[in-house]
């Protein structure tokens, strides 16, 4: 069965540092890889996805992500956070045939200033 | 384009009451799912649709909840009778099935039951 692992549940880094929240996928062929965000009181929003091709995609708000096979990773960073930044994070996955997507539990972001 | 589109936003209601949460699909969309988070469970997904047929409701907790597609462009889903464990963030998402699932995800209503 396909899932997604976020071993970190909650990340708390300062202003201006850097950022990188992990993901981790089950799954016996590459799936597509989604990463989203929620801030408090909100639906959730895509910051980028993996489809295909180029493994480092670049996403809205100055995200990216990396997607490594060989790690079953879809780890996501930012070379500098903001303190706008704070939400929750989620990782995302989906095979080619279904529209289901399955979820992670999810990293809730602090950003100190 | 508006986005998808939740009503209401809040609702509180008493247990034993029937419920009914509404949303709008992005136009040109025609899947529909209706996801429930709470901060034990998490983001779950409950059901969802494509060409407004039902793919898969494994994740609907019981008997009491139900969705439904009337149109191609709404989807209604409904609590008889409501309990205060159903109390949660109900959040709805459309995607264009050709566009490799990407969902776009209402703002949702939230439910709490005394």
């Amino acid at each position: 069965a396909q899932s997604v692992t976020q071993p970190d549940i909650h990340i708390t880094v300062s202003e201006g540092a850097s950022l990188e929240l992990r993901c981790n996928y089950s799954y016996g062929a590459t799936p597509y890889l989604f990463w989203y965000v929620q801030s408090p009181g909100q639906g959730l929003q895509l910051l980028l996805k993996y489809f295909s091709g180029d493994t480092l995609v670049q996403g809205i708000k100055g995200f990216e992500a990396e997607f490594k096979r060989s790690q079953s990773s879809f780890n996501l960073r930012k070379p500098s956070v903001h303190w706008s930044d704070a939400a929750e994070y989620f990782c995302a996955m989906t095979t080619g045939t279904a529209s289901k997507l399955t979820f992670g539990t999810g990293t809730r972001l602090q950003v100190t200033l | 384009d508006a986005g998808v589109i939740q009503s209401p936003r809040h609702e509180v209601t008493e247990m034993g009451q029937e419920v009914t949460l509404r949303c709008k699909l992005i136009s040109g969309h025609n899947s529909l799912f209706w996801y429930r988070q709470t901060m034990m469970r998490g983001l779950e997904l409950l059901i969802y649709f494509n060409n407004n047929v039902p793919i898969d409701d494994s994740g609907m907790p019981e008997d009491r909840f139900s969705a439904k597609m009337p149109n191609a462009s709404f989807s209604t889903l409904k609590i008889q009778p409501s309990e205060p464990r159903d109390s949660a963030v109900y959040f709805c998402a459309s995607s264009y099935t050709g566009a490799y699932n990407e969902q776009f995800f209402g703002p949702g209503t939230r439910l709490t039951v005394l």
